[in-house]
């Protein structure tokens, strides 16, 4: 059963402290990407990976790290440098890790809902 | 900056009546993509358009790209109850394939 999964759902933590949030995909596709969601502002880039042991910055990179050590794996750490880390989490993966016209439809994860405490 | 902008925010409507949400771009775009969010989920993407003037339909879901590729539309026909969700357009802004999405439209079905 092919797809993207996402752990844990609900995550909870002290401020302060780092946390990783996992993303696994068995879709065979080089691109993958993380996005921050709050109410009413839509989907924000954190950051994205074209290929393996390559990645890159998006919008609101800031206090966040990842790494693409493998091409199913894409996880995201949300460190105490984050100023409002509560947000709900999802990655995504594409196909495609380039060209302007390939088609680059996003298969999204269930999400994590990170809740500072 | 650059920027995918779509109105409006939020959507209530009778069921049985139409529903649209429009999509803008500052730049003009090589292709646009639509999700849908259902309320506690995630985006599940819906269609991606390519070629100005582009019309697809889907059951009673209609999507339109604008000729200059710089605005789209979804349209949706008589809405259901099941059509409750945040609608998100999204284009690729950065010279590259990535899309930046909009902020979205929630429609709120009233049954």
């Amino acid at each position: 059963d092919g797809g993207i999964t996402q752990s844990p759902k609900y995550l909870f933590r002290k401020e302060g402290q780092n946390v990783t949030l996992s993303c696994e995909q068995n879709l065979n596709h080089d691109a993958m990407y993380w996005y921050r969601q709050d109410p009413g502002q839509g989907l924000r880039l954190i950051y994205y990976s074209q290929i393996v042991n390559d990645f890159q910055k998006g919008d609101i990179a800031e206090g966040y790290s990842v790494s693409r050590e493998k091409k199913e794996s894409f996880p995201l750490t949300v460190t105490s440098a984050q100023k409002n880390p509560t947000a709900f989490y999802l990655c995504a993966s594409s196909p495609s890790g380039s060209g302007i016209s390939s088609y680059n439809e996003q298969f999204f994860g269930p999400g994590t809902r990170l809740t500072v405490l | 900056g650059q920027q995918v902008m779509q109105i409006p925010q939020y959507q209530h409507v009778q069921e049985g009546e139409d529903f649209t949400t429009y999509c803008n771009s500052s730049t003009t775009l090589s292709n646009i993509q639509w999700y849908k969010q259902r309320p506690g989920g995630h985006p599940v993407f819906l269609i991606q358009l390519v070629k100005s003037g582009e019309v697809k339909k889907q059951k009673r879901l209609t999507f339109q790209f604008g000729e200059a590729k710089k605005n789209s539309s979804l349209h949706i026909t008589a809405t259901q109850t099941t059509d409750v969700g945040t609608y998100f357009c999204a284009g690729p802004l950065r010279g590259s394939y990535i899309p930046t999405f909009g902020r979205g439209t929630s429609l709120i079905v009233h049954p």
